[in-house]
């Protein structure tokens, strides 16, 4: 069975310092791959999704991730973080087509000027 | 293109009492997947419905239940509520794997 570990429940950063957030997940074949962020009280807005091809993807919002096969990893990355990036990151994956999508736990992201 | 639309969008409901959330998808869209949000448990899968049948659920008591309509709306009810069920509701319609969410329903049981 698939599934999605995000290793840090809460992460604190400056702003405009870079940011990394961690993700591994598990799966047999190569899985379909996205970051979603959450704001309060709101729905899941994806940020970004690896399919197949070039395994450095951009995003929304000045985000990108790489896809690392041999570390079963997706990272999300951020050279410069905003005040308003402050928000909850969850990585998700699936197998395509129409089925299932598994999230991880998510990651709480605080942003102190 | 309209995006997934979650009614009603806050919702207070008495312990015991039974409630139905309503989900439209994104035209198009056949899978229909809810999820329950806590502070505690954060996001938690519930099920997934595809072309009017349930393919996946997650774990939860049989109070939760859902269904899906020929038009792929969905609705989800759970009965007997309890304090715990208080959270926000999240429906997803999906196609070819990739997942995009409505803005939720906030239940508050009291």
């Amino acid at each position: 069975a698939q599934s999605v570990t995000q290793p840090d429940i809460h992460i604190t950063v400056s702003e405009g310092a870079s940011l990394e957030l961690r993700c591994n997940y598990s799966y047999g074949a190569t899985p379909y791959l996205f970051w979603y962020v959450q704001s309060p009280g709101q729905g899941l807005q994806l940020l970004l999704k690896y399919f197949s091809g070039d395994t450095l993807v951009q995003g929304i919002k000045g985000f990108e991730a790489e896809f690392k096969r041999s570390q079963s990893s997706f990272n999300l990355r951020k050279p410069s973080v905003h005040w308003s990036d402050a928000a909850e990151y969850f990585c998700a994956v699936s197998s395509g087509g129409y089925q299932k999508v598994t999230f991880g736990t998510g990651t709480k992201l605080q942003v102190i000027p | 293109k309209a995006g997934v639309t979650q009614t009603p969008r806050y919702l207070i409901k008495t312990r015991g009492q039974q409630v139905t959330l309503s989900c439209s998808p994104i035209s198009g869209h056949r899978s229909v997947s809810w999820y329950q949000q806590t502070p505690g448990q954060g996001l938690q899968f519930l099920f997934e419905y595809f072309s009017e049948t349930q393919r996946n659920k997650g774990n939860f008591p049989g109070r939760f239940s859902g269904r899906q309509f020929s038009n792929s709306r969905s609705e989800m009810n759970v009965s007997t509520l309890e304090l715990g069920d208080s959270a926000l509701y999240l429906c997803a319609s999906s196609l070819r794997g990739e997942a995009f969410f409505g803005q939720g329903t906030r239940l508050t049981v009291v």
